[in-house]
């Protein structure tokens, strides 16, 4: 089956510690996105990237990191910068960076803090 | 910059009523247009999306919507609502061109009473 897969589903972190989600994708596509949902806002732009390698900035990128080492990967990286990490994240992909792509989504990670 | 504003965070209709979610978008540029559908706790699947040619797009579930430029508008409809379709919407926008990430309204939750 192809589709993105992001683990883990539920993530528990103590104040100070830095963590990382996972996102998998095996749909060949080129763009990936990350996204933080928090109740009554939407979805805001965390980061995304076109190309493996290359990465740019979202709205809300402080506090936050990624890498683009493998075209069908795309970790984010939560650390003890970011102020108030408990969100729900979602990660996207799409064929090519198009504005007409649709974006494909993951189920999503559950952050906690403790 | 692009914006979307969905009106009314929650949409109450009884089984079997009209569905109508509102959404407006901002752009300097002429748009291309999505809804999303968001069941609890997963991630977002696509409802339909516009890009170019007619202006009322046929999508999954019974849904449509109608692009009005002179409205700027992109209402999303259904005849008739089933229980099934509680869940949380959302409208989002791209620029038609570049390749640019979407902007995704604040969503709206549907319930449907019985």
């Amino acid at each position: 089956d192809g589709g993105i897969t992001q683990s883990p589903k539920y993530l528990f972190r103590k104040e100070g510690q830095n963590v990382t989600l996972s996102c998998e994708q095996n749909l060949n596509h080129d763009a990936m996105y990350w996204y933080r949902q928090d109740p009554g806002q939407g979805l805001r732009l965390i980061y995304y990237s076109q190309i493996v390698n290359d990465f740019q900035k979202g709205d809300i990128a402080e506090g936050y990191s990624v890498s683009r080492e493998k075209k069908e990967s795309f970790p984010l990286t939560v650390t003890s910068a970011q102020k108030n990490p408990t969100a729900f994240y979602l990660c996207a992909s799409s064929p090519l960076a198009s504005s007409t792509d649709t974006q494909y989504f993951g189920p999503g990670t559950r952050l906690t803090v403790l | 910059a692009q914006s979307v504003t969905q009106l009314g965070s929650h949409v109450s209709v009884s089984e079997g009523a009209l569905v109508l979610l509102r959404c407006n978008y901002s752009s300097s540029v002429p748009p291309y247009l999505f809804w999303y559908v968001q069941y609890p706790n997963q991630g977002l699947q696509l409802l339909l999306k516009y890009t170019t040619g007619a202006t009322l797009v046929k999508g999954i579930n019974g849904f449509e919507a109608e692009f009005k430029k002179s409205e700027t508008s992109f209402h999303l409809t259904k005849p008739s609502a089933h229980m099934s379709d509680a869940a949380e919407y959302f409208c989002a926008v791209s620029k038609n061109s570049g390749n640019t990430p979407l902007v995704f309204g604040k969503g709206t939750r549907l319930s449907v009473i019985a």
